[in-house]
């Protein structure tokens, strides 16, 4: 067990709806990152807040966002759903500069 | 902007054969490395990892991995491979500054034949 929590564990939605995973790091934790994992593009880092504020952004999509809230658990928002979005989605959390990520066990979204 | 390869999409070795999985990357800088493994269903579980010091590095379940500054290279490797570490395998490049370009390889999966 990692210590990373992520819910739900699978999530079905509809084309066009918005959902929203969370990450609950490991404790004391400050990073949180997102990444999405797709068989055709592997696994693409998202987003990463450090206590509460954006620290690095990768291949996010305008139509997602997230944030970081002072109990430092995080939020992924997927809005305007499409097909391809279906996908594995992780959260990491670090506790140190040399930026050992330690993965939850993801939210499989699936988009139908 | 750091790169990570890994050459070898699917390898399929036998059980208590010997095992490398290739990495190579494109860094300006020393990079800290990592290798993790993913099993079917999981998230991502840390193997070992390279900072500094001794260019060989011990993991868990008996994995090394060597830092090879002429080459780029930081390639894992395994004596004897047990059936239970057929899985997804990701060789990673980062560096300080929490998380700033941490970059993933494509990932190399692993078959172990009986």
């Amino acid at each position: 067990d990692s210590g990373v929590t992520q819910t739900p564990k699978h999530l079905i939605t509809a084309t066009g709806q918005r959902v929203t995973l969370r990450c609950s790091p490991r404790s004391g934790d400050l990073s949180v990152y997102w990444y999405q994992q797709s068989l055709d593009q592997g696994l693409q880092f998202l987003i990463q807040y450090y206590n509460g504020e954006e620290r690095a952004k990768g291949n996010i999509l305008e139509r997602f966002s997230a944030q970081q809230f002072p109990d430092l658990h995080s939020e992924l928002n997927l809005s305007s759903l499409e097909l391809g979005d279906s996908a594995l989605y992780f959260c990491a959390s670090s506790g140190d500069s040399k930026n050992i990520q330690y993965f939850g066990a993801g939210t499989r979204l699936s988009v139908l | 902007a750091q790169s990570v390869t890994q050459p070898d999409i699917h390898i399929t070795v036998s059980e208590g054969a010997s095992l490398e999985l290739r990495c190579n990357y494109s860094y300006g800088a020393t990079p800290y490395l990592f290798w993790y493994v993913q099993f079917p269903g999981q998230g991502l579980q840390l193997l070992l990892k390279y900072f500094s010091g001794d260019t060989l590095v011990q993991g868990i379940k008996g994995f090394e991995a060597e830092f090879k500054r002429s080459q780029s290279s930081f390639n894992l490797r395994k004596p004897s491979v047990h059936w239970s570490d057929a899985a997804e395998y990701f060789c990673a490049v980062g560096e300080m500054n929490y998380g700033q370009n941490f970059v993933f390889g494509p990932g190399t999966r692993l078959s172990v034949l009986p």
